[in-house]
């Protein structure tokens, strides 16, 4: 089994629509991550949660929001989906000890059209 | 901000060429340095990374060496396959912020 789920893995929505994406760990991992992919501009962050009570704004955070449900789960939210949301959204996880918090594991991704 | 610039893509090579995809970096203080790779339909994984000055990452025959003087992380391969098609992303870790910054990524394509 996969370390990290996403779920949907795809995902065909309308303008003005509520949207939430799942995630899913079983690294045990403190630490989770919300990425949106889009062509030639690399992963951007959405937001970070360093733990259960803490989560924090990304460089692109407008227009989504997130609940920390569990220590294994992070979820977005797109709260009223827009066209230029369409593209390839990534969950992803790291440990909090010193030296190993610098990587990241990542889901398979889940692709959002909003038409 | 810390950011990270890679070679543009597309890169097309024919297998067991040599491989270079150029990455370069700019960031206050001393960043970890990853490369990420992405084959299709998949997340991304780690690759190889290096914390400090003249660490060399390694794995699948892939290497890369923390350059601080140029502030470069480049990716090389002696002799890629097929199965090296993938997307190639350079990385920062911003120690302060204890974020990754991703460059734009670079996309290979090899042909039999």
């Amino acid at each position: 089994d996969a370390d990290v789920t996403q779920t949907p893995r795809n995902r065909i929505t309308k303008t003005g629509k509520r949207i939430m994406l799942e995630c899913s760990q079983t690294k045990g991992h403190d630490r989770m991550y919300w990425y949106r992919q889009d062509p030639g501009l690399g992963l951007r962050l959405i937001y970070y949660s360093f733990d259960v009570k803490d989560i924090n704004k990304g460089e692109i955070s407008d227009g989504y929001s997130v609940s920390r449900q569990a220590q294994a789960k992070f979820s977005l939210s797109l709260e009223s989906a827009i066209p230029n949301q369409t593209a390839l959204y990534f969950c992803a996880t790291s440990d909090s000890l010193a030296g190993a918090r610098d990587t990241q594991y990542f889901g398979p991704g889940t692709r959002l059209t909003v038409l | 901000g810390d950011s990270v610039t890679q070679m543009e893509g597309p890169v097309t090579l024919s297998e067991e060429a040599f491989l270079t995809i150029n990455c370069t970096y700019t960031a206050t203080g001393y960043p970890s340095l990853f490369w990420y790779v992405q084959y299709p339909g998949e997340g991304l994984q780690l690759l190889l990374k290096a914390t400090k000055a003249d660490d060399k990452g390694s794995n699948k025959g892939f290497e890369a060496t923390y350059r601080k003087e140029t502030t470069s992380f480049h990716l090389e391969k002696g002799s890629v396959q097929v199965s090296d098609s993938a997307v190639y992303f350079c990385a920062l870790s911003d120690r302060r912020a204890q974020k990754l910054v991703f460059g734009q990524g670079t996309r290979l394509t090899i042909n039999p």
